[in-house]
């Protein structure tokens, strides 16, 4: 029983397109998050959410859009892609914001935009 | 911005050999963590240390967290082909609301 799952695992998607990544957690958290991996594995955090709420917003375009409809799920929507969204995506959640808790990671998702 | 750079970046070692990875910043961190990810899956979490001089043990995995809590380091004794992994150290970010992370060594033990 995955405790972070998140779909699809690979997204292949043309320039222009808009794609949606959902993650779903089962551990009763009340914090998720995204990360993006590039190339060269640098994790790199892009939205926090506690309890429905927005509490991390990084430096990210607006055509990134996290929903969380309830705190088990948080989905991310992306408009126009662009060849530099090219990357994995992460998505993770722990019982709290604070960071001596651990974090639990989905498998991630590829996405690869040509 | 607080930074983890870790070094080395790639390391390929035989088995049986012994390394160590180094995780440092300029700035202090509360706590930090350790993950290892494989490859097609996510970052999973070995250790978290919080104090100052702190040593924890797992298994062939020693841990330590610098007196001065801005560094760390990973010593694996007798590496085996199964350590093989993308190892992360992380810290608890401004604001204590996030995770930043390291930008990882990429540990290979060839048989």
């Amino acid at each position: 029983d995955t405790a972070v799952s998140q779909t699809p695992k690979y997204l292949v998607t043309q320039m222009g397109n808009d794609k949606s990544i959902k993650c779903e957690q089962n551990l009763g958290h009340d914090t998720m998050y995204w990360y993006k991996q590039d190339s060269k594995k640098f994790l790199k955090i892009m939205f926090s959410y506690n309890n429905k709420e927005l509490i991390i917003n990084e430096t990210v375009p607006n055509r990134f859009s996290p929903k969380s409809p309830d705190k088990a799920h948080l989905n991310l929507h992306i408009n126009s892609l662009e060849l530099g969204d090219s990357a994995v995506y992460f998505c993770a959640s722990s019982q709290l914001p604070r960071l001596n808790t651990e974090a639990f990671f989905g498998q991630g998702t590829r996405l690869t935009v040509v | 911005t607080q930074l983890l750079e870790q070094s080395p970046q790639f390391l390929s070692i035989q088995e049986g050999e012994n390394l160590t990875v180094y995780c440092n910043s300029s700035s202090v961190f509360s706590s930090l963590q350790w993950y290892r990810q494989e490859p097609g899956e996510g970052p999973v979490l070995l250790v978290t240390v919080v104090t100052g001089g702190e040593v924890k043990k797992l298994k062939r995995l020693t841990f330590q967290f610098g007196d001065a809590r801005k560094d760390s380091s990973l010593h694996i004794t007798a590496a085996q082909p199964g350590d093989t992994g993308l190892y992360l150290c992380a810290g608890e970010g401004e604001g204590a609301q996030k995770l930043v992370f390291g930008q990882g060594t990429r540990l290979t033990i060839n048989p």
